[in-house]
């Protein structure tokens, strides 16, 4: 059975204080780990693709990265706009998507 | 929300009535999801469609039913509420096929089951 954790469940960073975020995986078949964003009262919005290991996307203040088990969210410097839960989710050959509990980060100014 | 329309919004309903949420898209997608989100358990899918009556079960599919009558709307329904499904229910869409299934979400029906 396919399965996503990710750690910590809640993180309080002061602004401008860089951390990661934990996403670890045990899958059949890994066809893609995305990221989303998900902010209080709305549906979650994507914000990342990872094929392979080694793979590393950035937009802004964040950058994700794959290894064969697990990824992160690096986040370099955040505000408090990047307060939001962010949900990591692995795609199969099996062509269904299995969505970890989440991280909430909240970003005090 | 990128074409996706969730209805109604927010329902509150009784133990043992049918409910009928209704997810509505102008992208022409062919693949659309119901995934239920609870505290402790992430997005969990109920059903999904990859085509005009063409659906098939998700991971918590007991207690829901689907239909896709056109590639526009998708429509899940509860015949018959519990309370185990007090929930948020959000649409999905996707254009699976490219190798990555990126969903677009909707902002979510909040149901209420007393």
């Amino acid at each position: 059975e396919d399965q996503v954790t990710q750690s910590p469940e809640a993180l309080r960073l002061q602004e401008g204080e860089s951390s990661s975020l934990n996403c670890s995986y045990t899958v059949s078949g890994l066809r893609g780990l995305f990221w989303y964003r998900q902010d209080p009262g709305k549906g979650p919005e994507f914000l990342f693709t990872l094929y392979s290991a080694g793979e590393e996307k950035e937009k802004e203040r964040l950058k994700a990265t794959l290894t064969k088990k697990e990824s992160f969210l690096h986040i370099t410097a955040p505000k408090p706009e990047d307060s939001a839960t962010y949900l990591c989710a692995v795609h199969t050959n099996a062509g269904k998507s299995t969505f970890g509990d989440g991280t909430t980060l909240t970003v005090k100014p | 929300d990128a074409g996706i329309t969730q209805s109604p919004r927010h329902k509150v309903t009784e133990t043992g009535t049918p409910v009928t949420l209704r997810c509505h898209q102008t992208e022409n997608h062919r693949y659309m999801y119901w995934y239920r989100q609870d505290p402790g358990h992430g997005l969990r899918l109920i059903h999904y469609s990859y085509g005009v009556k063409d659906t098939d079960k998700g991971e918590v599919s007991d207690g829901y039913s689907v239909s896709r009558s056109k590639t526009e709307d998708f429509l899940l329904t509860l015949e018959s509420a519990t309370s185990s499904q007090t929930s948020v229910y959000f649409c999905a869409i996707s254009e699976q096929g490219s190798g990555a299934n990126v969903l677009t979400f909707g902002a979510g029906s909040r149901l209420t089951v007393l």
